[in-house]
């Protein structure tokens, strides 16, 4: 079955520190990758998404993910972190092929940022 | 561009009653799609519409339904309450349903409507 995996719920990293936030999926059909923000009583904002070609996506805040097919892998990074980083991320896959093509979030990240 | 909007934002309900959530998605978005969020279970799929059909169903009780309107409004309700109802509802909408092959089919959230069920 498919499956995201986060690994690590919390994350702490100092302000100015590079942010690396991982993500694994299991699948055996192509997926579409997405990293999504959540801010305390607010929805879901869209950081950046892969779908086809290049496997290094950038995303909005200075956020880019790598997408590598041979580790299943699309891990979140930010060279530089900032107060306002502070917030839940949620890596998410979305598999046109089977499963209708719903989004399947990962547990979800709480990255805390120190001054 | 107006975003989506989920009505209303709060909601406390008693067991066994049932509730109501509205979502109007972004002009010209025609799909429509609900997850529950809780801190246990995280972020699940409940449905998707498109153009007022039901598109796909994930692993829910019959007591959570939905609907899309005409004009693209979905509701979603659920019935009989029960506790661990009590979570985060969110919507969100897309031009394409999330399943066709080759689409944009980036997916706009809504802020949530918080359902507490006492």
């Amino acid at each position: 079955a498919q499956s995201v995996t986060q690994l690590g719920s919390h994350v702490s990293v100092s302000e100015g520190a590079l942010v690396l936030l991982r993500c694994n999926y299991s699948s055996s059909v192509p997926p579409y990758l997405f990293w999504y923000v959540q801010y305390p009583n607010q929805g879901l904002q869209l950081l950046l998404k892969y779908t086809t070609g290049a496997t290094l996506v950038k995303g909005i805040n200075g956020f880019e993910a790598e997408f590598k097919k041979s580790e299943t892998s699309f891990h979140l990074t930010k060279p530089s972190a900032h107060m306002s980083d502070a917030a839940e991320y949620f890596c998410a896959v979305s598999f046109l092929y089977n499963q209708g093509g719903k989004l399947i979030f990962g547990q979800g990240t709480e990255l805390s940022v120190k001054p | 561009k107006a975003g989506v909007t989920q009505t209303p934002r709060y909601l406390i309900k008693t067991r066994g009653q049932q509730v109501t959530l509205s979502c109007s998605p972004i002009s010209g978005h025609r799909s429509v799609s609900w997850y529950q969020q809780t801190p246990g279970q995280g972020l699940q799929f409940l449905f998707e519409y498109f153009s007022e059909t039901q598109r796909n169903k994930g692993n829910f009780p019959g007591r959570f339904s939905g609907r899309q309107f005409s004009n693209s409004r979905s509701e979603m309700n659920v019935s009989t309450l029960e506790l661990g109802d009590s979570a985060l509802y969110l919507c969100a909408s897309s031009y394409w349903a999330l399943r066709d092959r080759g689409r944009n089919t980036e997916a706009f959230f809504g802020q949530g409507t918080r359902l507490t069920v006492v």
